[in-house]
């Protein structure tokens, strides 16, 4: 098993440049998270998905859009990228989503916006 | 927003030495605890679920202890080694599980 994978690992835009982060999962997990981590900062929840179809906002949503369109795979997108979302986006799966559940994370994107 | 803190910020150790760290959260309602393993350029790893007062988990030489009246949880690592550099992260959990409130975690560096 692979677990959870993202794509791509780096990359660099220009200020109003649009991109969309892939990330997948083999584990048939039925939730799927998109979290940012910035420097002196814990990882924040962007969106999340609690099944195919379906999401919804989490802490710091705004800029940001996504989209699951089958199980394995969550996207996030920015349509318009800003200096400000410049970091490092981890993507994350859980079974069941409850609070005893495990997330299990992806490697990462580190992403800057010039 | 909830808070979550994680003392100290760093730390640096000399092989052999024993270590401990800590995790604060909100006392009321509490759900869950988790700890994660985060070695640079790698993904955060699951160390251990806690979910009742006075847990104890242990793995190899590494272990938590969980006081959910008081908010704290605490990490330990006995014999540091080398492998053990990561930076340790706890996540409190909302009470539905969506959102998981991750502190700023602990660096820690032991020094061969």
């Amino acid at each position: 098993n692979a677990g959870v994978t993202q794509t791509p690992k780096f990359r660099v835009l220009k200020t109003g440049q649009s991109m969309t982060l892939l990330c997948a999962q083999d584990m048939n997990h039925e939730y799927m998270y998109w979290y940012r981590q910035d420097p002196g900062m814990g990882l924040r929840l962007i969106h999340y998905s609690v099944g195919e179809g379906t999401t919804a906002k989490g802490e710091v949503p705004d800029g940001y859009n996504v989209s699951r369109l089958k199980k394995q795979n969550f996207l996030l997108g920015l349509e318009s990228a800003a200096p400000s979302q410049t970091s490092v986006y981890f993507c994350a799966s859980s079974y069941s989503g409850g609070p005893g559940d495990t997330q299990y994370f992806g490697p990462g994107t580190r992403l800057t916006v010039l | 927003i909830l808070n979550v803190e994680q003392s100290p910020q760093s730390l640096h150790v000399q092989e052999g030495d024993s270590t401990n760290f800590t995790c604060s959260f909100p006392s009321s309602n509490f759900y869950a605890l988790h700890w994660y393993r985060w070695e640079t350029a790698k993904s955060p790893e699951a160390l251990f679920v806690m979910t009742l007062n006075g847990d104890e988990k242990k793995k190899g030489r590494i272990s938590a202890t969980l006081n959910t009246k008081e908010g704290y949880s605490y990490l330990y690592i006995k014999g540091s080694q080398p492998e053990d550099s990561a930076t340790y992260l706890c996540a409190w959990p909302s009470n539905t599980g969506n959102q998981f409130y991750f502190g700023t975690g602990t660096s820690l560096t032991v020094i061969p």
